[in-house]
Protein backbone atom coordinates (compact mmCIF):
# COMPACT_ATOMS: atom_id res chain seq x y z
CA UNK A 1 0.00 0.00 0.00
CA UNK A 2 1.72 3.75 -0.90
CA UNK A 3 0.95 6.36 1.81
CA UNK A 4 2.77 9.39 2.66
CA UNK A 5 3.43 11.32 5.83
CA UNK A 6 3.98 14.50 6.27
CA UNK A 7 6.37 15.60 9.36
CA UNK A 8 4.74 19.26 10.27
CA UNK A 9 1.18 20.12 10.54
CA UNK A 10 2.14 23.67 10.36
CA UNK A 11 5.48 25.61 9.29
CA UNK A 12 6.45 29.71 9.74
CA UNK A 13 8.93 31.49 8.36
CA UNK A 14 9.35 35.32 7.48
CA UNK A 15 8.94 36.60 3.98
CA UNK A 16 12.72 36.50 2.29
CA UNK A 17 13.81 33.03 4.26
CA UNK A 18 13.68 29.47 2.87
CA UNK A 19 10.83 27.06 2.94
CA UNK A 20 11.09 23.56 3.41
CA UNK A 21 7.98 20.96 3.72
CA UNK A 22 8.54 17.45 4.77
CA UNK A 23 6.89 14.96 3.03
CA UNK A 24 8.29 10.85 3.44
CA UNK A 25 6.16 8.16 1.46
CA UNK A 26 5.84 4.37 1.90
CA UNK A 27 5.51 2.46 -1.47
CA UNK A 28 5.75 -0.91 -2.81
CA UNK A 29 6.10 0.25 -6.29
CA UNK A 30 8.30 2.95 -7.86
CA UNK A 31 6.37 6.32 -6.80
CA UNK A 32 4.43 9.04 -8.63
CA UNK A 33 4.53 11.82 -6.22
CA UNK A 34 3.30 14.89 -6.52
CA UNK A 35 2.66 18.34 -4.10
CA UNK A 36 -0.30 20.53 -4.46
CA UNK A 37 -1.35 23.50 -3.20
CA UNK A 38 -4.56 25.31 -1.16
CA UNK A 39 -4.81 29.03 -0.71
CA UNK A 40 -7.87 29.97 1.49
CA UNK A 41 -10.89 28.61 0.14
CA UNK A 42 -9.85 27.81 -3.19
CA UNK A 43 -9.40 24.47 -5.20
CA UNK A 44 -5.88 22.60 -5.71
CA UNK A 45 -3.38 22.94 -7.51
CA UNK A 46 -0.71 20.96 -8.79
CA UNK A 47 2.91 22.83 -7.73
CA UNK A 48 4.99 19.95 -9.53
CA UNK A 49 4.93 16.13 -9.80
CA UNK A 50 7.86 13.55 -10.13
CA UNK A 51 7.10 10.37 -12.31
CA UNK A 52 10.59 8.69 -12.08
CA UNK A 53 12.34 10.73 -14.76
CA UNK A 54 14.64 13.42 -12.93
CA UNK A 55 14.61 13.27 -9.30
CA UNK A 56 15.48 16.97 -8.76
CA UNK A 57 11.77 18.34 -9.86
CA UNK A 58 10.96 21.97 -10.67
CA UNK A 59 7.54 23.92 -10.19
CA UNK A 60 5.64 26.76 -10.61
CA UNK A 61 6.08 29.73 -8.46
CA UNK A 62 9.80 28.84 -7.82
CA UNK A 63 8.96 25.73 -5.71
CA UNK A 64 11.30 22.23 -6.64
CA UNK A 65 11.58 18.60 -4.86
CA UNK A 66 13.80 16.21 -4.39
CA UNK A 67 13.17 12.94 -4.75
CA UNK A 68 15.34 10.72 -2.25
CA UNK A 69 14.92 6.98 -2.64
CA UNK A 70 17.46 5.61 0.25
CA UNK A 71 15.67 8.48 2.54
CA UNK A 72 12.19 7.81 1.17
CA UNK A 73 11.64 11.71 0.88
CA UNK A 74 9.85 13.61 -0.84
CA UNK A 75 10.75 17.83 0.63
CA UNK A 76 8.95 20.72 -1.00
CA UNK A 77 11.77 23.82 -0.87
CA UNK A 78 11.85 27.24 -1.89
CA UNK A 79 14.62 29.83 -1.89
CA UNK A 80 12.67 32.53 -0.59
CA UNK A 81 9.44 33.03 0.63
CA UNK A 82 6.57 35.44 -0.34
CA UNK A 83 3.76 36.16 1.42
CA UNK A 84 1.53 34.92 -1.37
CA UNK A 85 3.18 31.73 -0.65
CA UNK A 86 0.88 31.39 2.52
CA UNK A 87 -1.69 28.29 1.96
CA UNK A 88 -1.73 24.49 2.92
CA UNK A 89 0.57 21.91 1.37
CA UNK A 90 -0.45 18.71 0.33
CA UNK A 91 2.18 15.87 -0.45
CA UNK A 92 0.09 13.19 -2.40
CA UNK A 93 1.31 9.53 -3.84
CA UNK A 94 -0.74 7.91 -6.84
CA UNK A 95 -2.15 4.75 -6.01
CA UNK A 96 -0.74 1.92 -8.26
CA UNK A 97 -1.94 -0.86 -6.50
CA UNK A 98 -5.00 -1.68 -8.90
CA UNK A 99 -6.40 -0.36 -12.15
CA UNK A 100 -6.40 3.13 -10.75
CA UNK A 101 -4.19 5.95 -9.81
CA UNK A 102 -6.67 7.47 -6.91
CA UNK A 103 -4.73 10.23 -5.24
CA UNK A 104 -3.95 9.22 -1.50
CA UNK A 105 -2.80 12.70 -0.03
CA UNK A 106 -1.63 13.75 3.29
CA UNK A 107 -2.21 15.42 6.33
CA UNK A 108 -1.24 18.73 5.03
CA UNK A 109 1.18 21.27 6.30
CA UNK A 110 -0.07 25.23 6.62
CA UNK A 111 2.49 27.66 5.59
CA UNK A 112 2.44 30.99 7.49
CA UNK A 113 4.61 33.60 6.01
CA UNK A 114 5.03 36.39 8.08
CA UNK A 115 5.73 39.71 7.00
CA UNK B 1 -8.41 28.25 -14.01
CA UNK B 2 -7.92 24.38 -13.97
CA UNK B 3 -10.49 23.91 -16.71
CA UNK B 4 -12.77 21.85 -14.23
CA UNK B 5 -16.13 23.35 -13.49
CA UNK B 6 -18.09 22.41 -10.46
CA UNK B 7 -21.57 23.10 -9.26
CA UNK B 8 -22.91 24.72 -7.00
CA UNK B 9 -20.30 26.30 -5.07
CA UNK B 10 -21.91 26.24 -1.97
CA UNK B 11 -25.17 23.85 -1.24
CA UNK B 12 -26.81 24.20 2.33
CA UNK B 13 -29.22 21.68 2.73
CA UNK B 14 -31.16 19.80 6.18
CA UNK B 15 -30.39 16.37 8.07
CA UNK B 16 -32.19 13.57 5.60
CA UNK B 17 -32.47 15.36 2.70
CA UNK B 18 -30.70 14.84 -0.93
CA UNK B 19 -28.65 16.65 -3.30
CA UNK B 20 -26.79 16.85 -6.61
CA UNK B 21 -23.36 18.01 -7.14
CA UNK B 22 -22.14 18.45 -10.56
CA UNK B 23 -18.73 18.37 -12.65
CA UNK B 24 -17.62 19.21 -15.65
CA UNK B 25 -14.27 17.64 -16.73
CA UNK B 26 -11.54 19.63 -18.72
CA UNK B 27 -12.07 19.03 -22.54
CA UNK B 28 -10.37 15.88 -23.64
CA UNK B 29 -10.41 13.78 -20.13
CA UNK B 30 -11.71 10.84 -19.83
CA UNK B 31 -11.34 10.44 -16.08
CA UNK B 32 -13.11 11.73 -13.50
CA UNK B 33 -12.95 11.32 -9.75
CA UNK B 34 -14.40 13.06 -6.47
CA UNK B 35 -12.71 13.50 -3.38
CA UNK B 36 -13.91 14.53 -0.11
CA UNK B 37 -12.60 17.40 2.31
CA UNK B 38 -13.43 17.39 5.68
CA UNK B 39 -11.80 18.70 9.14
CA UNK B 40 -11.62 15.46 10.69
CA UNK B 41 -11.25 12.95 7.50
CA UNK B 42 -8.74 14.92 5.49
CA UNK B 43 -8.63 14.49 1.53
CA UNK B 44 -10.08 11.27 0.76
CA UNK B 45 -10.92 9.77 -2.67
CA UNK B 46 -14.82 8.51 -3.33
CA UNK B 47 -15.22 7.60 -6.35
CA UNK B 48 -13.42 7.36 -10.42
CA UNK B 49 -15.14 7.01 -13.60
CA UNK B 50 -13.59 6.51 -16.81
CA UNK B 51 -15.27 6.78 -20.25
CA UNK B 52 -18.27 6.46 -18.55
CA UNK B 53 -17.23 3.12 -16.59
CA UNK B 54 -16.98 3.12 -12.61
CA UNK B 55 -12.82 2.58 -12.75
CA UNK B 56 -12.32 2.14 -8.58
CA UNK B 57 -14.25 2.86 -5.17
CA UNK B 58 -12.83 4.60 -2.07
CA UNK B 59 -14.37 5.58 1.38
CA UNK B 60 -17.82 6.28 0.04
CA UNK B 61 -21.09 5.28 1.66
CA UNK B 62 -23.63 3.64 0.77
CA UNK B 63 -25.87 6.71 0.92
CA UNK B 64 -23.97 8.31 -1.99
CA UNK B 65 -23.38 7.20 -5.57
CA UNK B 66 -22.27 8.80 -8.68
CA UNK B 67 -22.17 8.68 -12.48
CA UNK B 68 -20.68 9.48 -15.73
CA UNK B 69 -22.64 10.68 -18.57
CA UNK B 70 -21.88 9.94 -22.72
CA UNK B 71 -21.01 13.91 -23.06
CA UNK B 72 -18.02 13.08 -20.11
CA UNK B 73 -19.42 15.35 -17.29
CA UNK B 74 -19.92 13.66 -13.62
CA UNK B 75 -22.94 14.36 -10.75
CA UNK B 76 -22.21 12.64 -7.54
CA UNK B 77 -25.90 12.47 -5.59
CA UNK B 78 -25.86 12.16 -1.84
CA UNK B 79 -28.59 10.90 0.20
CA UNK B 80 -30.51 10.67 3.90
CA UNK B 81 -27.45 13.50 4.59
CA UNK B 82 -25.95 13.52 7.92
CA UNK B 83 -24.54 16.38 9.79
CA UNK B 84 -21.11 14.44 8.81
CA UNK B 85 -21.48 14.73 5.73
CA UNK B 86 -20.67 18.49 6.06
CA UNK B 87 -17.34 18.91 3.68
CA UNK B 88 -15.27 20.30 0.91
CA UNK B 89 -16.46 17.67 -2.16
CA UNK B 90 -13.79 18.16 -5.06
CA UNK B 91 -14.03 17.22 -8.60
CA UNK B 92 -10.64 16.16 -10.47
CA UNK B 93 -10.02 14.83 -14.47
CA UNK B 94 -7.18 13.66 -16.29
CA UNK B 95 -6.64 12.30 -19.69
CA UNK B 96 -6.46 8.72 -18.53
CA UNK B 97 -5.72 6.70 -15.32
CA UNK B 98 -2.30 6.27 -15.09
CA UNK B 99 -0.41 6.91 -12.09
CA UNK B 100 1.65 9.64 -13.80
CA UNK B 101 -1.33 11.58 -15.16
CA UNK B 102 -1.68 14.62 -13.61
CA UNK B 103 -5.24 14.93 -11.78
CA UNK B 104 -6.98 18.66 -12.21
CA UNK B 105 -8.99 20.08 -9.68
CA UNK B 106 -12.04 21.90 -9.76
CA UNK B 107 -13.02 24.91 -7.24
CA UNK B 108 -15.05 22.62 -5.01
CA UNK B 109 -18.19 22.34 -3.61
CA UNK B 110 -18.80 23.60 0.07
CA UNK B 111 -22.10 21.07 1.69
CA UNK B 112 -23.40 22.58 5.06
CA UNK B 113 -26.05 20.19 6.30
CA UNK B 114 -27.74 21.61 9.12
Amino acid sequence: AQSVTQLDSHVSVSEGTPVLLRCNYSSSYSPSLFWYVQHPNKGLQLLLKYTSAATLVKGINGFEAEFKKSETSFHLTKPSAHMSDAAEYFCVVSDRSGATNKLIFGTGTLLAVQP
Amino acid sequence: DSGVTQTPKHLITATGQRVTLRCSPRSGDLSVYWYQQSLDQGLQFLIQYYNGEERAKGNILERFSAQQFPDLHSELNLSSLELGDSALYFCASSVEWTATDTQYFGPGTRLTVL
